[in-house]
Parts: C-alpha cells; sequence; structure tokens
C-alpha cells in the first residue's frame, strides 16, 4: 500500500519568516495530495490539496507543489503568523481509495 | 466547524469494556470514514462506508466494528478494550466523489484504564 514520509517532525520559526514541510510517497499511482492543519483539541481541518495535473497551487499565504517524478510534495507557509502554530499533515490517495497520512509536523511560530 | 459531529468528545472506561462511538456526516455525504490517532502511529484508517455499505478496510482489530445506517449516521464499537486502544478516534465525511476532501469531526478522546 500507499506510504508517506513527512519531515521535519518539528519546526520552529520566527513570526514573519517562512516555513516548508516536506512529503514523498511510494505509490506513483497516487493523485490526490491535501495538506491538513490540526490544532489542539481539534480535529484535522483541510488547508489546500492539489491534483495530480497541477504542479502548484496557492492560496494567499499558503502554498503547494508537487513534482511526480520524484513523488514528493512539499507545503510553504510565508510570512508566518503565531495563530499558523499547529500540527501539519500531508497524505496521498488513489483517486477513490482512502487517505494515507504522514506522521505530522509540529510548526510553531514565536512572536 | 467541518459540519461533522462525534459524540462523545471524551470516554473514559475499564479493560475489557465495549464502547460505542457515533458520528453524523455533514449534509449530503454519503461516505463515512473511521481514523485512529495516537501518539507514536499518526492518522490510522480503520475503515471506509459509504451509503450504508463497507467500501475499504485498513487496519481494523477484530475487536473493532462499525457500520453506517440509513441516515447515513456511522457508529464505531471497540469491544474487549485494552490500554493499548487509548486515542483519540476521528470520523470524517466526504461526498464521495473521486478525489473529494475529507471533513474531520472534533473526534472521542478514548482512555482505557
Amino acid at each position: 500500500g500507499e506510504n508517506v514520509e513527512q519531515h521535519p517532525s518539528t519546526l520552529s520559526v520566527q513570526e514573519g519568516d517562512s516555513a516548508v514541510i516536506k512529503c514523498t510517497y511510494s505509490d506513483s499511482a497516487s493523485n490526490y495530495f491535501p495538506w491538513y492543519k490540526q490544532e489542539l483539541g481539534k480535529g484535522p481541518q483541510l488547508i489546500i490539496d492539489i491534483r495530480s495535473n497541477v504542479g502548484e497551487k496557492k492560496d494567499q499565504r499558503i502554498a503547494v507543489t508537487l513534482n511526480k517524478t520524484a513523488k514528493h510534495f512539499s507545503l510553504h507557509i510565508t510570512e508566518t503568523q503565531p495563530e499558523d502554530s499547529a500540527v501539519y499533515f500531508c497524505a496521498a490517495s488513489l483517486g477513490y481509495s482512502t487517505l494515507t497520512f504522514g506522521k505530522g509536523t509540529m510548526l510553531l511560530v514565536s512572536p | 466547524d467541518s459540519g461533522v459531529t462525534q459524540t462523545p468528545k471524551h470516554l473514559i472506561t475499564a479493560t475489557g469494556q465495549r464502547v460505542t462511538l457515533r458520528c453524523s456526516p455533514r449534509s449530503g455525504d454519503l461516505s463515512v470514514y473511521w481514523y485512529q490517532q495516537s501518539l507514536d502511529q499518526g492518522l490510522q484508517f480503520l475503515i471506509h462506508y459509504y451509503n450504508g455499505e463497507e467500501r475499504a478496510k485498513g487496519n481494523i482489530l477484530e475487536r473493532f466494528s462499525a457500520q453506517q445506517f440509513p441516515d447515513l449516521h456511522s457508529e464505531l464499537n471497540l469491544s474487549s478494550l485494552e490500554l493499548g486502544d487509548s486515542a483519540l478516534y476521528f470520523c470524517a465525511s466526504s461526498d464521495g466523489q473521486r478525489n473529494s476532501p475529507l471533513h474531520f469531526g472534533n473526534g472521542t478522546r478514548l482512555t482505557v484504564t
């Protein structure tokens, strides 16, 4: 089955800096790659997703890039703010199949 | 608010007991997924139902079972509970279409003592 590796496991940045989280996947047939943000005491919340026919997608301060040849995708957060502090999860799936998640990255943004 | 409702929020029970976790999907969503989240294993897929029928099974123990009812709500039953079953259990729903986003509830925290 699919295997998703996520790095780093923790990331500390200063407010205003950029943050990058990287994921690799194993199944070249995977074609859907969402990113979730999980705050303490809450469920994961979808923040952005990308499909395999697109190389990059941007939504305000958040962007995701996908390299299908290398089987990796990344989340980029610019101008980080303290409220961006949370655990971020990447995931991959094969269309109708279930999502396989990475182990998560704890992002801490210091004022 | 994702629109997915899970009850109860917290559950404390003893080893050997049986519990039922409940999930109401977003209005209009036909698919329900159950995930287990523990510190060392991350988010692990348990089972997927679409419009009342089981569609996929993940690493779900034989002591665990689930069903989706005609009104589309779902229940996850955990029996013969062990200490290691302590975790957060999340339900997610989607419209069931290809590459549809999953919307998660806020989970049920199960503590087995």
